[in-house]
């Protein structure tokens, strides 16, 4: 099984920050990765997926990067709307993993 | 436009049984594969099982944690999936979602229900 982390697991920050989240897999693995963002009470909500490719409708302000075992989400100039909960999924094999998450929060 | 709406949560005693039900529309379940993924109270999420599209076999997949008590399922001529779930413990206790896969230069999960919430308990 592949097992996912994620670093930090909570985070404090103002709006116009740079944020970075890591997500680090267990075991090398083709780029099938997503990244979630997830607010209270709502479903998950597709930010980036096969590593680094924007979904259509996020804003730019969101990317990602990485590959093999180590992948990085970035958010650009936080906006008070991005304070949530966000969560790395690989996508590359049976059972399919989530990292335990990243709470991002006002500072 | 896609949307999926899950239905059958509810309260339910330990060891007992639950069917959830995913109605889809937008799209044909046949032609993707499906997850449920669940999140329990003031947790993370924890993916649950697969079925994988026509194409690929109709075949399924389980979390080792359900695997044995819970069965995926789909009706096509409905376009509902289905989430059988039996031997049902407290830790089964969570929002369950659920959600679409489609494959575009990579595999992604796009669309996500609104959740339906499961309660075990005596």
């Amino acid at each position: 099984d592949i097992q996912l982390t994620q670093s930090p697991s909570f985070l404090s920050a103002s709006v116009g920050d740079r944020v970075t989240i890591t997500c680090r897999a267990s075991q090398d693995f083709n780029s099938h990765l997503v990244w979630y963002q997830q607010k209270p009470g709502k479903a998950p909500n597709l930010l980036i997926y096969a590593a680094s490719t924007l979904q259509s409708g996020v804003p730019s302000r969101f990317s990602g990067s990485g590959s093999g075992t180590e992948f990085t989400l970035t958010i650009n100039s936080l906006q008070p709307e991005d304070f949530a909960t966000y969560y790395c999924q690989q996508l590359n094999s049976y059972p399919l993993t989530f990292g335990p998450g990243t709470k991002v929060d006002i500072k | 436009e896609v949307h999926l709406v899950e239905s059958g949560g509810g309260l339910v005693q330990p060891g007992g049984s639950l069917r959830l039900s995913c109605a889809a529309s937008g799209f044909t379940l046949s032609d993707h594969y499906m997850d449920w993924v669940r999140q329990a109270p003031g947790k993370g999420l924890e993916w649950v099982a697969s079925f994988r599209n026509k194409a690929n076999g109709d075949t399924t997949e389980y979390a080792a944690s359900v695997k044995g008590r819970f069965t995926i399922s789909r009706d096509d001529s409905r376009n509902l999936l289905y989430l059988q779930m039996s031997s049902l413990k407290t830790e089964d206790s969570a929002v369950y979602y659920c959600a679409r896969n489609e494959f575009d230069s990579g595999w992604k999960v796009d669309y996500w229900g609104q959740g339906i919430l499961v309660t075990v308990s005596s």
